[in-house]
């Protein structure tokens, strides 16, 4: 099984729809982040979390909140989806000191009709 | 924040050549790692280098972090080496503030 997990792995939904992207991680890391992948771009940070009481915003928040519901837990909602939300998303995990090495999920593919 | 350019953008190699992939960036890094997303999306840490040579296996990287840059070599090129290659640096020992370039994409051919 995979360290870092992510559900479900593909999505299509429509415009105005709520939807939870879910990461769970059995690699004891008290670092956990969600990122964003658009096709010819690079990463971009959406939220992270250093631990159960600490979330913070990244690059690209607006229209994403997220919950640490436990250390292993991290999810991601989309409150009201948007076409332009369309994208390939990725949850990461990162122990605690440096270097901070980081450990990706296989993907959520999400589709916004 | 910090730019990172890779280069080249896109890279076709016959099975068995050598390669080599360029990160450049614009400020001082105590972090800076290499991924490879193979076409099935799926992204492997493969360095964490922000300084020095490392090798493993067929790939080694190196950082010379005064005049900030950072080279991946592949050697002996297999069709598994397929995908694309992200750089990715920040000038904070954490990942949270990890800058990522937009790619080097790589495709071995038989």
């Amino acid at each position: 099984d995979a360290d870092v997990t992510q559900t479900p792995r593909n999505r299509i939904t429509k415009t105005g729809k709520r939807i939870m992207l879910e990461c769970s991680q059995t690699k004891g890391h008290d670092r956990m982040y969600w990122y964003r992948q658009d096709p010819g771009l690079g990463l971009r940070l959406i939220y992270y979390s250093f631990d159960v009481k600490d979330i913070n915003k990244g690059e690209i928040s607006d229209g994403y909140s997220v919950s640490r519901q436990a250390q292993a837990k991290f999810s991601l909602s989309l409150e009201s989806a948007i076409p332009n939300q369309t994208a390939l998303y990725f949850c990461a995990t990162s122990d605690t000191g440096v270097p901070g090495e980081l450990f990706f999920g296989e993907g959520s593919r999400l589709t916004v009709l | 924040g910090i730019q990172v350019e890779q280069s080249p953008p896109d890279l076709i190699l016959q099975e068995g050549a050598n390669s080599t992939l360029r990160c450049n960036f614009s400020d001082s890094v105590n972090n800076l790692q290499w991924f490879h997303q193979n076409p099935w999306g799926q992204l492997i840490n493969l360095f964490y280098i922000p300084s020095g040579t490392k090798q493993n296996g067929r790939l080694s990287a190196t950082t010379v972090a005064t005049e900030r840059y950072s080279l991946l070599y592949i050697s002996s090129s297999q069709t598994t080496d397929s995908g694309v290659y992200f750089c990715a640096v920040a000038n904070t020992g954490t990942a949270s503030k990890l800058t990522f370039g937009t790619g080097t994409r790589l495709q071995v051919t038989l």
